[in-house]
């Protein structure tokens, strides 16, 4: 079993869907759970980090943890063309340095 | 420059060549990371380095040589390649080891070797 897992997509919603990316884990030690966004060329891009469970808001985009479940999600509202990307979720350990695992990463497109 | 800069953006390199890629990070950050990025695989971390001393070598094959003379720079030297290294090199920053959560990445080298 992969420590975590993530649904590679593709998706497609149309502008102004509301989009839910998700990735499970298997690893209970996990402690911080990161979103990075990654275009088309381009290296990835941290949108958010979240410690242990509960809800993170910035903007448009929403981060939530649920650790009972090994659960976590990404909500994008009121998602835009220029949101087409691929989402990679990525998760640690605390204490020192930790290594990160990252994802596979979600091939989003929104279309207008 | 801002952020975290890779050249070169592209190489294409035969199997028996030598070569080098840079990355240079403007944030001020004392860790550094190299990673492999291959399709339908996850990022693959290769070295970490913290205030230029190298911590972390995930298993890496010895054709793959890092080099980090200051905590701005990092270099990965790379000689007698396989195809199946083709990938892109991503190098990204984080302020410190500790906050290896919040990591910084560069735009990439595209690498091809045939």
């Amino acid at each position: 079993q992969k420590e975590v897992e993530q649904d590679p997509g593709p998706l497609s919603v149309p502008e102004g869907a509301i989009v839910s990316l998700n990735c499970t884990y298997s690893n209970s030690a996990f402690q911080y759970f990161m979103w990075y966004r990654q275009y088309s060329r381009k290296g990835p891009e941290l949108l958010m980090y979240t410690y242990s469970s509960g809800n993170k808001e910035d903007g448009r985009f929403t981060a939530q943890v649920d650790k009972s479940s090994k659960y976590i999600s990404l909500f994008i509202r009121d998602s835009q063309p220029s949101d087409s990307a691929t989402y990679l979720c990525a998760m640690s350990n605390s204490g020192g340095y930790q290594k990160v695992t990252f994802g596979i990463g979600t091939k989003l497109q929104v279309i207008p | 420059e801002t952020g975290v800069t890779q050249t070169p953006r592209h190489l294409v390199m035969g199997m028996t060549n030598k070569k080098s890629l840079k990355c240079e990070q403007h944030l001020g950050h004392n860790a550094m990371y190299w990673y492999k990025q291959s399709a339908k695989k996850p990022l693959e971390l290769m070295f970490v380095y913290n205030f230029k001393e190298q911590t972390e070598n995930n298993s890496v094959p010895s054709r793959f040589s890092p080099e980090c003379p200051n905590s701005s720079h990092l270099f990965l030297h790379l000689h007698t390649l396989q195809p199946e290294d083709s990938a892109l090199y991503l190098c990204a920053s984080s302020h410190r080891p500790e906050g290896s959560y919040e990591q910084y990445f560069g735009p990439g080298t595209r690498l091809t070797v045939t």
